[in-house]
């Protein structure tokens, strides 16, 4: 079946910091994977998707490439902000599949 | 104007009590899912509905009861409740299309006591 792993945080950063947060898949055919980002006490929200190989979701200063040799999307900010802890979710959604397979996501704190 | 709205946002409760979390969605989409999310971040489709008939119906237990009245609307009714349902509900619709965007409620923090 579909499944996504993503790194284990928690991350602590400073501000302006370089952020990157692994995510590899697991799927049959050519999914679509997306980033949602969550708040403190708020929901989900989509960040970026990219829905074939080589795409670039970009977001907000975040970007992430869907490769499909490596079977990764990893996100990435070159310089983060206060603004920008969340908790932070690999998704992808199969061919056939009309669900979304969330990875475990990742909490970032960013201190100033 | 909220896309995906749910309530109650927040829901405190006695065990064995029987609840109901409300979902509407003013997207136009034709497929809406519940999603649980426990304490650990971790997130699990529930169920999901397509116009109105049940398309994913993952291993719950059988307390928890979807019931969709139009394409707008997904209510989640939970029976019994127990300790372990403590969680927060969310509530998503999507277009019927792998690959597109499933927009998500702002969820519904349930806390049985």
């Amino acid at each position: 079946g579909n499944s996504v792993t993503q790194m284990e945080g928690p991350v602590t950063l400073s501000e302006e910091a370089f952020l990157t947060i692994n995510c590899t898949y697991t799927a049959t055919g050519y999914p679509s994977l997306f980033w949602y980002v969550q708040y403190p006490g708020e929901g989900l929200q989509l960040l970026l998707k990219a829905t074939k190989a080589d795409d670039k979701g970009s977001n907000k200063g975040f970007e992430a490439t869907y490769r499909k040799e490596t079977t990764s999307f990893h996100l990435e900010k070159g310089s983060v902000q206060v603004s920008d802890s969340a908790v932070y979710f690999c998704a992808l959604s199969g061919p056939n599949d009309y669900k979304l397979s969330f990875g475990a996501g990742t909490t970032v704190t960013v201190r100033a | 104007d909220t896309a995906v709205s749910q309530t109650p946002k927040y829901l405190v409760t006695q065990m064995g009590n029987d609840k109901s979390i409300k979902c509407e969605q003013n997207l136009g989409h034709d497929t809406m899912y519940w999603y649980k999310q426990d304490s650990k971040k971790f997130l699990k489709i529930m169920f999901s509905y397509n116009n109105k008939e049940l398309i994913i119906n993952e291993t719950v237990p059988n307390r928890f009861s979807p019931k969709s009245p139009d394409k707008a609307h997904l209510n989640l009714h939970i029976n019994s409740l127990e300790l372990g349902d403590s969680a927060v509900y969310f509530c998503a619709s999507s277009r019927t299309s792998s690959g597109n965007t499933i927009y998500f409620g702002e969820g519904s923090w349930l806390t049985v006591v």
